[in-house]
């Protein structure tokens, strides 16, 4: 199993420029997640999702958008980029979000930075 | 509102002590409490998980204990070794159905 992946590694955007960040996991795992990390700060979530079709905000989900058409994919997309999103952002997954399950498998991560 | 904090953002420690880091939070009454390791540039990884009517668990030179009068966790790491040196996370279950909110994490540093 890969567990879950993550492309890109890097990337660096211009001001207003779009992108997506892939997330795949082979572990059929009904939850995913993206959380973005920034020095000291921790972990936020930025969205997640129960399931094929069914996605909701976490804690900063402004300037983000989520997709979840397939079990396996969760892509993150960024439509106008603006230098406050430079970070570095994780993806992960869990069987459940509840109990003795739900501990989360994550990506190796995409470092944004925007100028 | 809802707080995790956790000490001190480094800590620093003698190879072959015991180094003990702490989880405190707030206005929270989780069922679960996890621990992950996070090495610089890598995703966290899952070490421990403890229940609310568990007092302690192990596993090899890990250590966790939960307690919700006091609304904390202690992990431990006994007889530390310089390959111990990682931030450690630790996250709760929420009310409801969201997802586990994490703290900022305390970075560990064991000396040889």
């Amino acid at each position: 199993n890969a567990g879950v992946t993550q492309t890109p590694k890097f990337r660096i955007l211009k001001i207003g420029q779009s992108m997506t960040l892939q997330c795949a996991q082979d572990m059929n795992h009904n939850y995913m997640y993206w959380y973005r990390q920034d020095p000291g700060m921790g972990l936020k979530l930025i969205y997640y999702s129960v399931g094929a079709g069914i996605t909701d905000k976490g804690e900063v989900p402004n300037g983000y958008n989520v997709s979840r058409s397939t079990t396996e994919d969760f892509p993150l997309r960024l439509e106008l980029a603006a230098p406050s999103q430079t970070s570095v952002y994780f993806c992960a997954s869990s069987y459940s979000n509840r109990g003795d399950y739900n501990e989360q498998f994550f990506g190796p991560g995409t470092r944004l930075t925007v100028l | 509102s809802q707080k995790i904090e956790q000490n001190s953002e480094a800590l620093n420690i003698q190879e072959g002590k015991t180094a003990t880091l702490t989880c405190n939070y707030t206005n929270y009454s989780p069922a679960y409490l996890q621990w992950y390791r996070q090495d610089p540039g890598r995703g966290p990884v899952f070490l421990l998980l403890i229940r609310e009517n568990e007092k302690e668990k192990r596993k090899e030179r890990l250590k966790v204990t939960f307690d919700t009068t006091l609304k904390q966790s202690l992990f431990h790491i006994t007889a530390s070794q310089p390959a111990d040196s990682a931030t450690y996370l630790c996250a709760l279950d929420s009310p409801g159905n969201t997802p586990l909110v994490f703290g900022k994490g305390t970075r560990l540093s064991v000396i040889a």
